[in-house]
């Protein structure tokens, strides 16, 4: 089955700096890996996807990366903020015969933005 | 925005006890998920529903574990007998369609089995 790996688990950037998150997986069938934002005592929250006909996408202050022949994905969060301090998680999946999300997620890193 | 709503937010039952999660995804979604978090350890797929059947399961849905659609708006998950290592946070998604549309989570419920 798939893994997927993520780096670092802790990360602690001062404000208005980049911040950069990367994952590997393993299945070379996965074509879909969203990025998921997780605040304390809540459910992951979608904040950028990317589907794997596409090497980069931006949404204003968050991109995301991918090199399929690496497999790995990156997600990049410019002029940091306190309020992206989070837990980020990145998934990769591919697409089910019975067409449903089978997310593979890594272990999360947490993101600490200093004022 | 609609949400995914998920009640209740924490739950406590002791071993071998049944417990129901419910969940209510978003009115207009078609695709419905539980997966669960044990504490510091990695987001896990359990299950997937749809057209009022499980599409995909995985080895962590066994024959302790049951999902219904009991009407229109709730979407239940449910533990027939209670281990310790159950233990975790459940979070109930819901998505319009299949692979092209992004999945949506509720802010999960805390089962504690003691």
């Amino acid at each position: 089955g798939e893994n997927v790996e993520q780096h670092p688990s802790t990360l602690s950037v001062q404000e208005g700096d980049s911040a950069v998150i990367k994952c590997t997986y393993s299945d070379s069938a996965s074509n879909y890996f969203p990025w998921y934002k997780q605040e304390l005592g809540k459910g992951p929250q979608l904040i950028i996807d990317i589907r794997s006909n596409v090497g980069e996408k931006k949404d204003q202050r968050i991109a995301v990366t991918l090199n399929k022949t690496a497999k790995h994905f990156s997600l990049h969060i410019t002029e940091t903020q306190p309020e992206d301090s989070a837990v980020y998680f990145c998934a990769a999946s591919r697409l089910s015969g019975a067409g449903s999300y089978q997310l593979t997620f890594g272990k999360g890193t947490k993101l600490s933005v200093i004022p | 925005e609609p949400e995914v709503t998920q009640t209740p937010s924490h739950q406590v039952t002791q071993m071998g006890q049944e417990v129901i999660l419910r969940c209510v995804p978003i009115s207009n979604h078609l695709y419905f998920y539980w997966y669960r978090q044990i504490l510091g350890q990695k987001v896990e797929f359990l299950v997937s529903f749809y057209n009022n059947e499980i599409s995909e399961k995985s080895e962590i849905f066994d024959d302790q574990f049951s999902v219904e659609r009991p009407d229109g708006s709730n979407f239940t998950l449910k533990i027939r007998s209670t281990k310790l290592e159950d233990s975790a946070m459940y979070f109930c998604a819901s998505a319009f369609g299949s692979y092209n549309s992004p999945l949506h989570f509720g802010n999960g419920t805390r089962l504690t089995v003691t």
